[in-house]
């Protein structure tokens, strides 16, 4: 079974610093996609980055930024120079190439931007 | 551009009521489309998707259903509530890039009281 773990359920960091979210996955498949989403307190969710299994390259979006290790099954998400705005719920996601109707999500972390 | 509506916003129903929920796609034709549940600080259920138009698939067993009656409209609908069908309902549409990303409405906060 395709899982996603966030093992940090709240974290906090002072505007203008960066901090990185952990994200693991359990996977067997090769080809698959990883998402970051943001969920604000309005609730929406608003995708913040993304990344093709095959690419070896790191995405970055702006403030945003991605560790991706492969074979560790790991999927981080950097944010430089913290924003007040920055502070909402993050979820990991997944999705296998071969099975796009069915995007795993983990439990998300809270993430807090003190002033 | 793409946008996705839901409504409405909030919604309170009495135990055993009717539900129905919309969801409208506008700036693409044929989207995927899904619904998800979020329980409270929990993450995405993904409950029904549909490929096109009378096409639906259930994710998991429960008190809900949902119909695709037109290219762009979603709707999730109960017959008779339950307690345990409150929580916040979003709906999405997948993208027709190469990441197969998903977009998502605003959401429906229901409340079964």
């Amino acid at each position: 079974a395709q899982t996603v773990t966030q093992s940090q359920p709240e974290m906090s960091v002072q505007e203008a610093e960066t901090v990185t979210l952990s994200c693991t996955y359990d996977t067997s498949e090769s080809n698959y996609y990883l998402f970051w989403y943001k969920q604000p307190p309005s609730r929406q969710m608003i995708l913040v980055i993304r990344q093709e299994a095959y690419k070896q390259q790191n995405a970055t979006e702006n403030r945003f930024s991605v560790n991706f290790q492969k074979a560790a099954k790991s999927f981080s998400l950097k944010i430089s120079d913290s924003q007040l705005g920055d502070t909402a719920m993050y979820f990991c996601a997944f999705i296998m190439r071969a099975r796009l109707e069915d995007m795993r999500f983990g439990a998300g972390t809270r993430l807090t931007v003190k002033p | 551009s793409q946008t996705i509506h839901q409504w409405p916003a909030t919604l309170v129903q009495p135990v055993g009521s009717p539900l129905s929920l919309e969801c409208t796609v506008e700036g693409t034709s044929n989207p995927n489309l899904y619904w998800y549940r979020q329980a409270a600080g929990r993450g995405l259920q993904l409950l029904f998707y549909s490929v096109g138009i009378g096409q639906i698939s259930s994710e998991v067993p429960q008190n809900l259903s949902a119909s695709r009656p037109q290219d762009r409209q979603f709707i999730l609908s109960s017959k008779k509530l339950l307690l345990s069908d409150s929580g916040f309902y979003l709906c999405a549409w997948r993208g027709s890039g190469g990441y197969h990303e998903q977009y998502f409405g605003p959401g429906t906060r229901l409340t079964v009281t």
